[in-house]
């Protein structure tokens, strides 16, 4: 079955720094990638739509100049969180679409902790 | 707009007992219906899926069927294991104007006591 891994699965970083989390779909092309945002005991929240070779179109209330996302390949999308701060501390999943099937393989996740 | 509701957890139920979780939807057009699990500390997984009305979608003794005169997707299990204590999200994916969307419910907690 199809694959989606994230990189790294967990982090600590300091108030005013940036992170950068990795996806990628080990066994198949995704054009398109989506950005998602849990907090303890909630649903996902959708951050984001990353497309392959253009600009992510993020949703209202996401700060794209906060949020970077980038998807530079067929198989790989970032989300930079920059200057993070301690309300930034989430569960952020990505998931790739099969165009084929409209499904979506999620990575497992990334825990950020913001101190 | 679209949208999917599915019952409050959470949901405590002894071994082998029968599962129902309801989910309902709102869609303007014909989407596709999925369950997915989660486990604690871990992404989402794909559970079970239906594409069109009267499919019925199954994995794992899991099993939710497309209803689309009472727009549910309802999902059932005739008998559960301790190792099915996770979160299970109903969601819906539709393309959408300049794109595709999938929009999830709230989540539904399941603890199933030895």
């Amino acid at each position: 079955g199809a694959v989606v891994s994230q990189h790294p699965s967990w982090v600590i970083c300091k108030s005013g720094t940036s992170v950068k989390i990795e996806c990628r779909s080990l066994d198949f092309q995704a054009t398109t990638m989506f950005w998602y945002r849990q907090f303890p005991k909630q649903s996902l929240m959708l951050m984001a739509t990353s497309n392959e070779g253009s600009k992510a179109t993020y949703e209202q209330g996401v700060e794209k100049d906060k949020f970077l996302i980038n998807h530079a390949s067929l198989t790989l999308s970032t989300l930079t969180v920059t200057s993070a701060h301690p309300e930034d501390s989430s569960f952020y999943i990505c998931s790739a679409l099969l165009r084929s099937s409209y499904e979506q393989y999620f990575g497992p996740g990334t825990r950020l902790t913001v101190t | 707009g679209d949208s999917v509701t599915q019952m409050e957890g959470p949901v405590t139920l002894s071994e082998e007992a029968f599962l129902t979780i309801n989910c309902t939807y709102t869609a303007t057009g014909y989407p596709s219906l999925f369950w997915y699990v989660q486990y604690p500390g871990e992404g989402l997984q794909l559970l079970l899926k239906a594409t069109k009305a009267d499919d019925k979608g199954s994995n794992k003794g899991f099993e939710a069927t497309y209803r689309k005169e009472t727009t549910s997707f309802h999902l059932e299990k005739g008998s559960v294991q301790v190792s099915d204590s996770a979160v299970y999200f109903c969601a819906l994916s539709a393309p959408n104007t300049g794109g595709f969307k999938t929009i999830f419910g709230a989540g539904t907690r399941l603890f199933v006591k030895a």
